[in-house]
């Protein structure tokens, strides 16, 4: 997606094992959201910063899933502990106010 | 709790065919209604609607809001296979929610 990038693009991990995933603006957009998607759904709303603000994260499943943008730019989503529930394809997508927001290519977490 | 509900889930129709896409919003202090396209990759941004009555078009797509009943449709006339993808409908506020999507499905 155009000015997202995040990484990994794969992500195979043992039950257990903490993960970070991350999304990196590539210019400064104000809003910066985080989705999980299941395959042939729409993305679930998990978390969504201003800046380095986190506004809202009434969508993280459970305390296993944190979030942090600490500078406004780069954010990093956690997962303790992963269960292999917490497999999907995780999505970053930001966006400059009341606009369009683009998303990037996202991270498929396999946990195993 | 903001929501967003689109309709049919999923459809199949024959290549040249028209669609029409549903989405309705409950979204509290309601900005603007977005829709996307998604194929195997990240969705793609088709339309935003802020206002109501004004439709938004490119190409064959096409798109509508209504923000006294609360809802927006997307039309694609004469479809084509590369059509198929699965179309999403979000609502925004302070933040994005999107509905479940609608798969669509072009025979040819």
């Amino acid at each position: 997606g155009a000015g997202v990038s995040q990484s990994p693009r794969y992500k195979v991990t043992k039950r257990g094992q903490d993960v970070a995933l991350r999304c990196d603006p590539i210019s400064g957009h104000v809003s910066l959201y985080w989705y999980r998607q299941a395959l042939g759904q729409g993305p679930e709303f998990l978390t969504y910063f201003n800046y380095e603000a986190q506004q809202d994260k009434s969508g993280l499943p459970n305390d296993r899933f944190s979030a942090e943008r600490p500078e406004g730019s780069i954010s990093t989503l956690t997962i303790q502990r992963t269960e292999q529930r917490d497999s999907a394809m995780y999505r970053c997508a930001v966006q400059w106010g009341n606009t369009e927001a683009f998303f990037g290519q996202g991270t498929r977490l396999t946990v195993v | 709790e903001d929501k967003v509900v689109q309709s049919p889930l999923s459809l199949v129709v024959h290549e040249g065919d028209t669609v029409t896409l549903n989405c309705s919003y409950e979204v509290t202090n309601f900005r603007s209604l977005l829709w996307y396209k998604q194929e195997k990759k990240a969705p793609t941004f088709l339309f935003m609607l802020t206002s109501s009555g004004i439709e938004k078009k490119s190409g064959r797509l096409s798109s509508i809001l209504d923000k006294k009943e609360l809802f927006s449709i997307l039309n694609i006339t004469a479809t084509q296979t590369g059509d198929s993808a699965i179309y999403l409908c979000a609502g925004y506020n302070d933040k994005i929610i999107f509905g479940k999507g609608t798969r669509l499905h072009i025979l040819p």
